[in-house]
């Protein structure tokens, strides 16, 4: 298995709900990433897990939480979002390999928020 | 820090003709660099990474780049393109050692014309 795969394809969801992006690989990889990307733009970088803690936080609102369960899930929980938040939301996994990280990316969950 | 340009936001080609997309690194220690496609409504797929040695790199689906130190660039180039390398290409630099942050350029899309 050398994928990367994210739950839910696409996602609408109130000002006042609460979601849960997923995404899982099971490559072994010992590090995870959360990317926000909107339209045009490249992504930018939320959160990294490495070894399962949380190792990189962008300043992100709090209204992202992001949690990793074990080294080969990793959720991201969403309440009380705002209009601009609506993004397509990839998630990546990587390896060092000879010291390199090289990064797998998902094909992310593409959010709307009314 | 590390950063990267990529000097073209649009590159329009005919359909067989070779192609060029630019990318200027900028970092004070060494760095890896990589070449990343995303197709419309997909996530980032690795097309090819330079860590050392050979200054040409050869990467998937006909792409190649070269890195050039005293140029500080890693321009991507395909002899002929087909309809379907119609993406957004993006340039990215990572620094070595562990799970560093990759820096994303802004992208460039190339439009294949028939």
């Amino acid at each position: 298995d050398t994928e990367v795969t994210q739950t839910p394809k696409h996602l609408v969801m109130g000002m006042t709900n609460k979601k849960s992006l997923k995404c899982e690989q099971h490559m072994g990889h010992r590090a995870m990433y959360w990317y926000k990307q909107k339209a045009k733009k490249p992504p930018e970088l939320m959160f990294v897990y490495s070894y399962e803690k949380l190792s990189i936080n962008e300043s992100v609102p709090s209204r992202f939480s992001p949690e990793c369960p074990n080294s080969s899930l990793l959720n991201l929980h969403l309440h009380a979002l705002q209009p601009e938040d609506s993004a397509l939301y990839l998630c990546a996994s990587s390896v060092l390999l000879a010291g390199i990280n090289e990064q797998f990316f998902g094909p992310g969950t593409r959010l709307t928020v009314l | 820090a590390q950063s990267v340009t990529q000097l073209d936001s649009q590159v329009p080609v005919f359909e067989e003709a070779p192609v060029e997309l630019r990318c200027n690194y900028s970092s004070s220690v060494s760095v890896y660099l990589f070449w990343y496609v995303q197709y419309p409504n997909q996530g980032l797929q690795l097309l090819l990474k330079y860590l050392s040695g050979s200054t040409l790199v050869k990467g998937i689906n006909g792409f190649e780049a070269e890195f050039n130190k005293s140029q500080t660039s890693f321009h991507l180039r395909k002899p002929s393109v087909h309809i379907s390398d119609t993406a957004e290409y993006f340039c990215a630099v990572s620094g070595s050692g562990g799970y560093q942050k990759v820096t994303f350029g802004t992208g460039t899309k190339l439009q294949v014309i028939p």
